[in-house]
């Protein structure tokens, strides 16, 4: 299996739906985080757990709701989104949170969202 | 604040051709590191390199290099000798200490390679 494993791949919801992306990873990390890509922006960090504690929240809105119920597992819950969200959310992981920026990020392969 | 610039958006190369990927970031922070991921078409980004402010040598991995300047607060990438499979949307990142044990990670926008057979 792959280190960082996300699905669904691709999800098209209309914006009074409710969904959930879901991360997992083989790796035995301790820190896990959703990322936003939109075009032409950079990587937006959304959200960054640590031991299945949130340690960050960069000033998400909250129709976008973490969950993680173990260092291998998180997931992102969507409810009633806005056609601005559809993007490429990607989850990553890492040994540490602490070292985010020392130690390298592992990445899953995406979760495509559309927004109609 | 950190912000990392990437001013090519966009590269076509001839395969067998070398390109240059340019990097320059801004922070005020002595101890920082540099990174570059690249992303091919199935969309997770992959590491490439983890540079540290303190380490200016310049690094060869394969047909991968980087250079590494402080005074142009630059680290840009080279692949020599491209090939179809460098095609991809290539990120270079800045993290340094934000305080209470976490890193700031902030990406570039993104430069896509793409490499012509």
């Amino acid at each position: 299996e792959t280190g960082v494993t996300q699905t669904p791949r691709h999800l098209v919801m209309g914006m009074t739906n409710k969904k959930s992306l879901k991360c997992e990873q083989h790796l035995g990390h301790n820190a896990m985080y959703w990322y936003k890509q939109s075009a032409k922006k950079p990587l937006e960090l959304m959200f960054v757990y640590s031991l299945e504690e949130r340690v960050e929240n960069n000033s998400v809105p909250s129709r976008f709701s973490p969950e993680c119920p173990n260092s291998s597992h998180l997931f992102l819950h969507l409810h009633t989104l806005q056609p601005e969200d559809s993007a490429l959310y990607l989850c990553a992981s890492s040994q540490e949170a602490g070292l985010a920026g020392s130690g390298e990020l592992f990445f899953g392969e995406g979760s495509r969202l559309t927004v109609l | 604040a950190q912000k990392v610039t990437q001013a090519q958006t966009e590269i076509s190369v001839v395969e067998k051709e070398d390109v240059t990927l340019d990097c320059v970031y801004e922070t005020r922070d002595t101890t920082y590191y540099l990174f570059w991921y690249k992303q091919p078409p199935s969309g997770e980004l992959v590491f490439l390199i983890r540079r540290n402010s303190f380490d200016e040598q310049n690094e060869i991995s394969g047909r991968y290099s980087w250079n590494f300047q402080k005074s142009t607060s630059s680290f840009n990438f080279t692949i020599t000798a491209s090939q179809v499979v460098d095609s991809a949307v290539y990120f270079c990142a800045l993290s340094s200490y934000s305080g209470a044990g976490s890193y700031q990670l902030t990406f570039g926008k993104g430069t896509k390679l793409s490499v012509i057979p």
